[in-house]
């Protein structure tokens, strides 16, 4: 069963500059939400999706917004990108029900020059 | 903010030792889970506990959760060199039918396993 899938792995933006993210789930899961760590924050949450439907949001700008499709994979973008955006983003999944385990991806290293 | 605050911050023992770590929380939860991280990577899911459970193991793992201290320890039994990692304690209080819904991470506790 594959794992949680994230591209790209890296990139690097410039200012001002706006940015796509992708992750597709676990098979059958349809939660997914998206965190991003830096070393002085550390990991915060960003939103999660469920049935294409934002359910919960997380104390971020509107710049950094978020979608999911029918098949629930999902994307988030943040646009006009500031030197701060430099993180890792991880997206995690989790099975319809509640209280079971997130599964996270790899994570996009995101780098603002 | 961070809900989850971990003890210690940094921990170095020599292989074959045990690792206790321990993180504290402050609102009612769901569950709560242990992660792994190596090097700025992905999070590898380790344990789950929930809140009506008191003590879990996974092979070398033990975690045990005592909500009216909203307190979890997470022990590593006879480490090993690849168990050199960072491990986080996350909180999930959501409310809405289906999946996890907000994790709340502590900061983290870096463990280094020394051969």
């Amino acid at each position: 069963k594959a794992g949680v899938t994230q591209t790209p792995r890296y990139l690097i933006k410039t200012r001002g500059q706006q940015v796509t993210l992708s992750c597709s789930p676990i098979s059958g899961h349809r939660s997914v939400s998206w965190y991003q760590q830096t070393p002085g924050q550390g990991l915060q949450f960003l939103f999660e999706y469920f049935s294409e439907t934002q359910r919960n949001k997380g104390n971020f700008p509107g710049r950094f917004s978020g979608r999911q499709f029918s098949n629930s994979r999902s994307e988030m973008n943040v646009s006009t990108l500031e030197l701060g955006d430099s993180a890792l983003y991880l997206c995690a999944s989790s099975f319809y029900v509640t209280n079971t385990e997130a599964f996270f991806g790899q994570g996009t290293r995101l780098t603002v020059v | 903010s961070q809900q989850g605050e971990e003890d210690p911050q940094a921990l170095s023992i020599q292989e074959g030792e045990n690792a206790t770590m321990n993180c504290s929380y402050k609102t009612s939860i769901n569950n709560l889970q242990w992660y792994r991280q190596n090097s700025g990577r992905g999070l590898v899911h380790l344990i789950l506990i929930r809140s009506n459970e008191r003590e879990k193991h996974s092979g070398r793992l033990r975690v045990t959760l005592d909500t009216s201290k909203k307190s979890s320890s997470l022990l590593i039994t006879a480490s090993r060199a690849a168990d050199t990692a960072s491990y986080f304690c996350a909180t999930d209080a959501g409310l809405s039918f289906g999946g996890a819904q907000k994790l709340v991470f502590g900061q983290g506790t870096r463990l280094t396993i020394n051969p």
